[in-house]
């Protein structure tokens, strides 16, 4: 079973431009949850997509915004970069069959902010 | 609020000895979940385990081992006969009612160190 793909791996950017990320879940996995991890704020939930439909949102700011696709791949932008959006970005696909539950992570995709 | 403490920033051990992690969380919720999940120096968290809040059966998993105690708000894990393998960040993390997997409030993380 292939594993959680993110792309791209690593991302350099300068403030103000906008970025988009890939995350491509596990298969048969429709929950797709995105992650953002730095060392001042640590792990903070961004948001989570079930079937194309957000289902749960964090407390970021509209510049950062997502997207689920009818394959379960989802995507995650971000607009007008600051650079306190440099960190590392997670994604974590899951699945929940009665009291059966995978959830795998993606290797992240780190973003710099210049 | 939701709220996850995980006290211990730095733990060093040496290889076959225990060591426990410490949880403490904050909840208003009377359903949810509670998780750990290992993040080696690679930087791709580990997913290791979730527990419902209703369940406080303690479970073990080969060396892994983890505590429930609703009546103290703690979630810990034992590592037992560590080894060099183990040395990860350890997170704790709590997930809101109804929401069984997402919305994840996270500990600050135990950085644990394993020597040989």
């Amino acid at each position: 079973k292939a594993g959680v793909t993110q792309t791209p791996r690593y991302l350099i950017k300068t403030r103000g431009q906008q970025v988009t990320l890939s995350c491509s879940p596990i298969s048969g996995h429709r929950s797709v949850s995105w992650y953002q991890q730095t060392p001042g704020q640590g792990l903070q939930f961004l948001f989570e997509y079930f079937s194309e439909t957000q289902r749960n949102k964090g407390n970021f700011p509209g510049r950062f915004s997502g997207r689920q696709f009818s394959n379960s791949r989802s995507e995650m932008n971000v607009s007008t970069l600051e650079l306190g959006d440099s960190a590392l970005y997670l994604c974590a696909s899951s699945f929940t069959s009665g009291s059966r539950y995978e959830q795998y992570f993606g290797p992240g995709t780190r973003l710099t902010v210049t | 609020a939701q709220k996850v403490t995980q006290a211990q920033t730095e733990i060093s051990v040496v290889e076959k000895e225990d060591v426990t992690l410490d949880c403490v969380y904050e909840t208003r919720d009377t359903t949810y979940y509670l998780f750990w999940y290992k993040q080696p120096p690679s930087g791709e968290l580990v997913f290791l385990i979730r527990r419902n809040s209703f369940d406080e059966q303690n479970e073990i998993s080969g060396r892994y081992s983890w505590n429930f105690q609703k009546s103290t708000s703690s979630f810990n894990f034992t590592i037992t006969a560590s080894q060099v393998v183990d040395s990860a960040v350890y997170f704790c993390a709590l997930s809101e009612a109804g929401t069984s997997g997402s919305r994840l409030t996270f500990g600050e993380g135990t950085q644990l160190t394993v020597n040989p």
